[in-house]
């Protein structure tokens, strides 16, 4: 079945760069698909940030956007988000996620990984 | 940038009872483009609805979606007790995915 793992420091300085890779098994990133990062801070709702589609096309949360870079690599079957200047507000749960288009439940995250908790601390 | 409002923050209810959550579009969603999640402590959000009326696969007919327009309900129509969660609506339009700030279900 379709599985999405995040992985990346769990530890972040402020003022810091945020890297985390979500790799995908049992499905090709390939297949014209969206692919997504949503992020929930402690005790809050979850958080739209970003999704690339298989042919690297982005689109950002606009309140984001001047610090989110998403990128896709099909060789590795996984893509990645970069989050520039971090700081405390930006510490949460990162989830990554399938947004599949042209079957299903179309445009909707139908499959999430487990999600990676991320501190911004010093 | 369409901004969605669910009401009430928190329901407080007995198994079996009914609980009707509401989520209100600050403009006209494609309903096609509606979705409905639940999330338990701990747990990546499940999707429940899409289409603001379908459900997903595996998901327990008491789970009903409905609405138009500006305004959707999501419907439990008798609480079980693995129900008692948090639900948040979302919706897809103009590349953005906008979420709800969610409705609590929780034990009365």
């Amino acid at each position: 079945q379709v599985q999405l793992q995040e992985s990346g420091p769990g530890l972040v300085k402020p003022s810091e760069t945020l890297s985390l890779t979500c790799t995908v098994s049992g499905y090709s990133i390939s297949i014209p698909d969206h692919w997504a990062w949503i992020r929930q801070p402690p005790g809050k709702g979850p958080e739209w940030i970003g999704a690339i589609y298989y042919r690297g096309n982005t689109y950002y949360n606009p309140s984001l956007k001047s610090r989110v870079t998403m990128s896709v690599d099909t060789s590795k079957n996984q893509f990645s988000l970069k989050l520039s200047s971090v700081a405390a507000a930006d510490t949460a749960v990162y989830f990554c996620a399938r947004a599949p288009i042209n079957y299903g439940a179309a445009y909707s995250f139908d499959i999430w990984g487990q999600g990676t908790m991320v501190i911004v601390s010093s | 940038e369409i901004v969605l409002t669910q009401s009430p923050g928190t329901l407080s209810l007995s198994p079996g009872e009914r609980a009707t959550l509401s989520c209100k579009a600050s403009q006209s969603v494609d309903s096609t483009y509606l979705y409905w999640y639940q999330q338990k402590p701990g747990q990546a959000p499940r999707l429940l609805i899409f289409g603001a009326s379908r459900r997903a696969t595996g998901v327990p007919d008491r789970f009903s979606g409905s609405g138009s327009g500006t305004d959707f309900t999501l419907t439990i129509s008798r609480l079980e007790p693995e129900d008692f969660a948090v639900y948040y609506c979302q919706q897809y339009g103009a590349s953005l995915w906008p979420f709800g700030q969610g409705t609590k279900v929780e034990i009365k």
